[in-house]
């Protein structure tokens, strides 16, 4: 069965500190898809990346920076310089191909000014 | 600007009333699924719909049930509300791809808060 674990609850930082949001997945699958959504306070959960599981390179886009290893089975995510717009839930998920998007329980991350 | 629209943000109900949440998809999306969120639990998958009256029991579908009569509107209906089901209900929806669905993004509704007493 596939697992999502987020294992920080809650993360607070100051404006322009660097924070990494930890995700470790399980699946028996060779074949799955990785995600991370934001959901502001205004609720609506926003797609940020997808990654598949044959594509183990890193991605960075602007701030945001995610960190794929197969070998620990994680899917790292790092805001570098946080703005206190970043302060939101944070969710990572898998799906292995079908209808089923696992979600892991989310960090809350407030950055503060 | 591509939308799913939940009819209700914020809804009270007393314990034993039928409550229906409505979502509605503007991205003629073939796949639509109704979460809930809880804290510490993230989302889990409540039922979802493949298709124009098909649907799908997802992981926690006891005390729920869906309609789908519409392309585009997904309903949730709540027979009788119970107070264990007060709890944020998110819509989504996502197309069906051709080469792997589950690679598809999913476009989340800005929820419906619900509150049972």
């Amino acid at each position: 069965a596939q697992k999502v674990t987020q294992a920080q609850t809650e993360i607070s930082v100051v404006e322009k500190e660097d924070v990494t949001l930890d995700c470790v997945y399980e699946t028996r699958d060779t074949t799955y898809y990785l995600f991370w959504y934001k959901q502001p306070p205004s609720g609506e959960l926003v797609f940020l990346i997808r990654r598949n599981s044959f594509d183990e390179q890193n991605e960075i886009s602007g701030r945001y920076s995610w960190n794929f290893q197969k070998s620990t089975s994680s899917f790292n995510f790092t805001i570098t310089a946080s703005q206190v717009v970043d302060s939101a839930v944070y969710f990572c998920a898998t799906n292995t191909g079908g209808f089923k998007t696992i979600f892991g329980a989310g960090t809350r991350l407030f950055v503060k000014a | 600007d591509v939308k799913v629209t939940q009819s209700s943000r914020y809804l009270v109900k007393r314990t034993g009333e039928k409550v229906f949440l409505e979502c509605v998809q503007d991205m003629d999306h073939e796949n639509m699924f109704w979460y809930r969120q809880d804290p510490g639990l993230g989302l889990r998958l409540i039922y979802f719909s493949y298709d124009v009256k098909m649907k799908e029991k997802g992981d926690i579908p006891e005390g729920y049930s869906v309609s789908r009569e519409k392309k585009e509107r997904f309903s949730l209906i709540l027979e009788s509300a119970s107070t264990n089901q007060t709890s944020m209900y998110l819509c989504a929806s996502r197309e069906t791809g051709t080469a792997s669905t589950g690679a598809n993004v999913l476009t989340f509704g800005a929820g419906s808060r619900l509150t049972v007493l």
